[in-house]
C-alpha cells in the first residue's frame, strides 16, 4: 500500500532495552521526521533527514539514533530506554523541505516500565 | 527561535455552536509557513490547511475557515456549525522557510476541542 506506515503500532519495553521503531515511505519523499508527542509539549522534534545517509538533530536528540541507509527508511533506535522516553512517536515524510507540510504516520506508543 | 501558542488547552462546546480556536505564533523569519492539523480519538494527524506569510487572505473550506492577521501574529481557526465528529485535538503548527536544508515544524500544545450533543 501506498503512503507511511510506522511499526509497531504499540510498544511495551523495560528501561535499559534497546528498542527501534520503523518508519517506511512509499513516496520516495526526500525528508523524514521524526517527532514526538507528549501532553503539554504537542509534538517536538527528535530527529530528520534530507535524503539517505543525511540526518541531523531536532530539539530533543538526545537518547535516540537513527540511520537512513535506503530514502524509504528511516528507523529510530533508543539505545537504552527510559521512562521517560515514554510518549507517541510520529513519523513524517515531506516531498518538498517541508514547506508544504508533512505527511504522518499512524504513530507508536511506546511505554517504558 | 519559533514559538508557537495555543492558550486554549481545552473547549467544550454543543453541537450546532461556532468555535473559534486561537493560535498565536512568534517568528523573526520574513518567509513563514503556518499549518493547522487535527488530530481525531483515533490518533492520527491530519493536514488541515497552508498559509504562507505573504498571503493573509482568509480561506473558508465548507464549515472550517482560517483567520490570519500578520499585524497580531495569528493564525486562528473558526469551525461553524461544530458537529461531534468534530471532536479532537487540534494542533497549530509554523515552519520557517530555510534555503538548502528542511523547513521544521514547530508545533502549538493543542486544543481539545469536545462538541457535545
Amino acid at each position: 500500500d501506498a503512503g507511511i506506515t510506522q511499526s509497531p503500532r504499540y510498544k511495551i519495553t523495560e528501561t535499559g532495552r534497546q528498542v527501534t521503531l520503523m518508519c517506511h515511505q512509499t513516496w520516495s519523499h526526500s525528508y523524514m521526521f521524526w517527532y514526538r508527542q507528549d501532553l503539554g509539549h504537542g509534538l517536538r522534534l527528535i530527529y530528520y533527514s534530507a535524503a539517505a545517509d543525511i540526518t541531523d538533530k531536532g530539539e530533543v536528540p538526545d537518547g535516540y539514533v537513527v540511520s537512513r541507509s535506503k530514502t524509504e527508511n528511516f528507523p529510530l533506535t533508543l539505545e537504552s530506554a527510559t521512562r521517560s522516553q515514554t510518549s507517541v512517536y510520529f513519523c513524517a515524510s515531506s516531498q518538498d523541505r517541508g514547506n508544504y507540510g508533512y505527511t504522518f504516520g499512524s504513530g507508536t506508543r511506546l511505554t517504558v516500565v | 527561535a519559533q514559538k508557537v501558542t495555543q492558550a486554549q488547552t481545552e473547549i467544550s462546546v454543543v453541537e450546532k455552536e461556532d468555535v473559534t480556536l486561537d493560535c498565536v505564533y512568534e517568528t523573526r523569519d520574513t518567509t513563514y509557513y503556518l499549518f493547522w492539523y487535527k488530530q481525531p480519538p483515533s490518533g492520527e494527524l491530519v493536514f488541515l490547511i497552508r498559509r504562507n506569510s505573504f498571503d493573509e487572505q482568509n480561506e473558508i473550506s465548507g464549515r472550517y475557515s482560517w483567520n490570519f492577521q500578520k499585524s497580531t501574529s495569528s493564525f486562528n481557526f473558526t469551525i461553524t456549525a461544530s458537529q461531534v465528529v468534530d471532536s479532537a485535538v487540534y494542533f497549530c503548527a509554523l515552519s520557517a522557510y530555510s534555503p538548502g536544508t528542511a523547513s521544521k515544524l514547530t508545533f502549538g500544545t493543542g486544543t481539545r476541542l469536545q462538541v457535545t450533543l
